[in-house]
């Protein structure tokens, strides 16, 4: 099956600093999604971005399919964006579900 | 709020007995998925249902089981439950049969503790 590798595994900020976390995929995909996971365990949507480019206030979202990696952008870090960042792809050829890296760790201090 | 319930939110049970997960999707879904969330295994995919049907399965042991009904809410039976089955297990809900073409929304989780 696809593999997901997300990078670095954590990362530790001050707040205000920017942060550019990386997704690479080993297949063709049809669905990838950024999620972010509160320290509550929600799984919060950010991009659906299976290709181009999206922005939504602080943060940003890249995937170059044609070289299977995304990028996510925050800027401007804050506390509440502390959490665990994970990319999911949903693969074109073989079984339809989407499939998650292991997580990027991100912990924003004050 | 993603618009997917999910009930309890938490849930501690003995080894052995059984448990019911209940899922209601976003309105106007047709998929249900369920995952699954530990500390040693990541998120992994168990079980999606379309719009009543069973349509793709992942890694879900012969011990849990899952249905969908005809008003679309979704329920994950688990069983003779043993301490590793503890986890955050999560459903999620699409408007289509796959996740190609579909942003799929997570519920909040119920979290199961099995003593």
């Amino acid at each position: 099956g696809i593999q997901v590798e997300q990078s670095p595994p954590d990362l530790i900020l001050q707040e205000g600093a920017n942060s550019t976390l990386r997704c690479n995929f080993s297949d063709s995909v049809n669905n990838l999604q950024w999620f972010h996971q509160n320290p509550w365990g929600q799984l919060i949507n950010l991009f659906y971005i299976p290709s181009g480019t999206k922005q939504n206030g602080r943060l940003s979202a890249t995937t170059v399919a044609t070289e299977r990696y995304s990028l996510l952008y925050i800027s401007s870090s804050q506390t509440t964006d502390s959490g665990v960042y994970f990319c999911a792809v949903d693969q074109i050829q073989g079984a339809q579900k989407l499939v998650f890296g292991q997580g990027t760790r991100l912990t924003i201090n004050p | 709020d993603s618009g997917v319930t999910q009930t309890p939110k938490h849930l501690i049970t003995a080894t052995g007995q059984r448990v019911t997960l209940r899922c209601s999707p976003r309105s106007g879904d047709l998929s249900v998925y369920w995952y699954q969330q530990s500390l040693d295994q990541g998120l992994q995919f168990l079980i999606q249902y379309y719009n009543g049907e069973e349509r793709a399965k992942g890694n879900i042991l012969e011990r849990f089981s899952a249905q969908q009904f005809p008003d679309l809410h979704s329920e994950l039976n688990l069983s003779s439950l043993e301490l590793g089955d503890s986890a955050l297990y999560f459903c999620a809900s699409s408007p289509g049969r796959a996740p190609s073409g579909n942003t799929i929304y997570f519920g909040e989780g119920s979290w199961l503790t099995v003593v």
